[in-house]
């Protein structure tokens, strides 16, 4: 079973301008969740998208905004960069229903702003 | 709010045991996750306990105690491929799905 995977895997960008990002799930899982990972604030929760619905939100500016289509991809959209969004920025996918199982991360779009 | 404290960093031998504790205050609980995460890695799941007591998988152990807002990773017979950073995650019952909330991480360093 394929597992989670994240396009890009690199990106640079520069203040001001905006960067989409892309999570495909575990084939089946219909939660996906996204992160931010940085050296001082370790793993901090975006938002959680199930069937298509944002089910959960973490505190972060509404620059940060996120998709799921019908087949359970989803992207996640930061406007207007910042230098602190320079981050890895991390999916996770769970069944969903049953929330005893966990969530499987992929490797991660690293985002660089200049 | 959630507040999740952990240790920064424990060294260790190889083969020896080591025990993360990790402390957490929460507004709701409905559940903690381990993870692993090695270095330019994704974190990978290793146990989870939503009841009190002491949940085995191989080397890897956790326990958790509700009342206390306390759980515990406990590595046995420690290898060297053992060395990254263990997340200890807590999920609020307040919140409908998968919203973790997570420590910072402890980094083990383990040494032949």
């Amino acid at each position: 079973k394929a597992g989670v995977t994240q396009t890009p895997r690199y990106l640079i960008k520069t203040r001001g301008q905006q960067v989409t990002l892309s999570c495909s799930p575990i084939s089946g899982h219909r939660s996906v969740s996204w992160y931010q990972q940085t050296p001082g604030q370790g793993l901090q929760f975006l938002f959680e998208y199930f069937s298509e619905t944002q089910r959960n939100k973490g505190n972060f500016p509404g620059r940060f905004s996120g998709r799921q289509f019908s087949n359970s991809r989803s992207e996640m959209n930061v406007s207007t960069l910042e230098l602190g969004d320079s981050a890895l920025y991390l999916c996770a996918s769970s069944p969903g229903g049953d929330l005893s199982q966990p969530q499987h991360f992929g490797d991660g779009t690293r985002l660089s702003i200049l | 709010g959630q507040n999740i404290d952990q240790p920064t960093e424990m060294t260790a031998t190889e083969g020896a045991i080591v025990q993360i504790n990790c402390t957490y205050q929460t507004s709701g609980f409905n559940g903690l996750f381990w993870y692993q995460q090695h270095a330019g890695e994704a974190p990978t799941f290793l146990s989870y306990n939503v009841l009190d007591g002491l949940e085995e998988k191989g080397r890897f152990s956790s326990f958790l105690s509700r009342s206390k807002g306390y759980s515990y990773l406990l590595l046995k017979e420690l290898q060297m491929k053992d060395s990254a950073s263990y997340l200890c995650a807590v999920r609020d019952s307040g919140a409908a799905g998968n919203k973790l909330t997570f420590g910072g991480g402890t980094r083990v360093l383990v040494k032949p």
